[in-house]
């Protein structure tokens, strides 16, 4: 099966600008999540979305989100870009209604690399 | 609220050298746990998920064990190319979202 794909990977934007990322999850996956990482706060948890609804929401503001479509894919926006949104934003996708043993394992996309000027 | 600690921050060990990483967490009902290695500039991946104390699973020179408020994760005889950050995670009650530690900066040396 091929794995989590994210693009772009590499994207550099200024302040203000919005951005639009989007992730595709090993198929059959109906499950995406959607995290920032930074050497300071680590793994932070963006929000997550199970067939087309969002079913959690970390502690992020307004300016981040995201919609899944009816295919499982799923995008993330960031409006009015900051510095301070400079970052590895990682998708993982996982099967909780699966009958596999680790169905409730996420896999990673390889990310997307964010850098705002 | 679920708490993840790894331990130690960073590690470095000579080629050969084994060593072991530990994960202590808080959980109300642990539903799974899970090891991931992450390389520089890139998405973490899966090695382990762990579902009850006692579970043992190994990979290669990787050993990732469980008891009922930690694991750990044995290197054993260490090649360079294992130099990554491990990353812990636990799956409590009825989260759908995985809590992550901050992770364990492996450097192994020639």
């Amino acid at each position: 099966k091929a794995g989590v794909t994210q693009t772009p990977r590499y994207l550099i934007k200024t302040r203000g600008q919005q951005v639009t990322l989007s992730c595709s999850p090993i198929s059959g996956h109906r499950s995406v999540s959607w995290y920032q990482q930074t050497p300071g706060q680590g793994l932070q948890f963006l929000f997550e979305y199970f067939s087309e609804t969002q079913r959690n929401k970390g502690n992020f503001p307004g300016r981040f989100s995201g919609r899944q479509f009816s295919n499982s894919r799923s995008e993330m926006n960031v409006s009015t870009l900051e510095l301070g949104d400079s970052a590895l934003y990682l998708c993982a996708s996982s099967n909780p209604s699966g009958g596999a043993l680790q169905k409730e394992t996420q896999y990673f996309g390889p990310g997307t690399r964010l850098l705002v000027l | 609220e679920d708490q993840v600690t790894q331990s130690p921050e960073a590690l470095r060990l000579q080629e050969g050298e084994s060593s072991s990483l530990n994960c202590s967490y808080t959980v109300s009902g642990l539903r799974g746990l899970f090891w991931y290695r992450q390389d520089p500039g890139k998405g973490p991946e899966f090695l382990f998920t762990l579902y009850s104390a006692g579970e043992e699973k190994e990979k290669e020179r990787l050993k990732a064990t469980l008891t009922k408020k930690e694991s750990f994760l044995h290197i054993t005889a260490p090649k360079p190319e294992d130099s990554a950050t491990y990353l812990c995670a636990v799956l409590s009650g009825g989260s759908y979202i995985p809590t992550f530690g901050r992770g364990t900066s492996l450097i192994v040396h020639p």
